[in-house]
């Protein structure tokens, strides 16, 4: 096992309101990345982070934001949450150095709904 | 519109007969990953290509790599109830930094 955690596992907050998620790993891994998973459009990337303080956009980063203070802990943010978030959001490390051979390893995922 | 496309996208199959699912783009990848996630977790990975035409054999699982680096099958052999999941492909694209991910294929193996 990869040594990825998530908390919360599942959440119900109201529509507005600030949601913090948390990814932690073990492994001193480079690379965080966080996705989140809709039916009919599988795995789309949100942020990542390629190291302390270096986080880039991916496929679908709007309404979210990251911040990666320490190597282990990498989180995302939905500083005022709406019903399009409600999603199944996970967080990934991926193991090497090179972006072209990085494998993946999720964690077991954070169920959110957004009322 | 999705860069990946992945046929069929539900399958449900009989204990040990074999499949063929596949993922597809009009673009060529630098690398391409499958994955299988079950109910409930995180997807798990279970091979990456990077060569054109490449072969790669996993216990009952047999991997390809298009020549053209556009397209990727998995093949399974005599199927068992345990492959049963979400089979997800991602491609890394030429000049591209994330990977993109296929909609899956949703496999079910009745004993």
């Amino acid at each position: 096992d990869a040594g990825i955690t998530q908390s919360p596992r599942h959440k119900v907050t109201e529509t507005g309101t600030p949601v913090t998620l948390r990814c932690h790993q073990t492994e001193n891994h480079r690379y965080m990345y966080w996705y989140r998973q809709d039916p009919g459009h599988g795995l789309r990337l949100i942020h990542y982070s390629y190291g302390v303080k270096d986080t880039d956009k991916g496929e679908v980063s709007d309404g979210y934001s990251v911040s990666r203070s320490k190597t282990e802990d990498f989180l995302l943010t939905l500083e005022s949450a709406t019903s399009s978030q409600t999603s199944v959001y996970f967080c990934a490390i991926g193991r090497g150095l090179d972006t072209l051979y990085n494998e993946q390893f999720f964690g077991p995922g954070t169920r959110l709904t957004v009322l | 519109t999705q860069l990946l496309e992945q046929s069929p996208q539900f399958l449900s199959i009989q204990e040990g007969e074999n499949l063929t699912v596949y993922c597809n783009s009009s673009s060529v990848f630098s690398s391409l990953q499958w994955y299988r996630q079950e109910p409930g977790e995180g997807p798990v990975l279970l091979v990456t290509v990077v060569t054109g035409g490449e072969v790669k054999k996993l216990k009952r699982l047999t991997f390809q790599f298009g020549d053209a680096r556009k397209d990727s099958s998995l093949h399974i052999t005599a199927a068992q109830p345990g492959d049963t999941g979400l089979y997800l492909c991602a491609g890394l694209f030429l000049q591209g930094n994330q990977f993109y991910f296929g909609t899956g294929t949703s496999l079910t193996v009745i004993p």
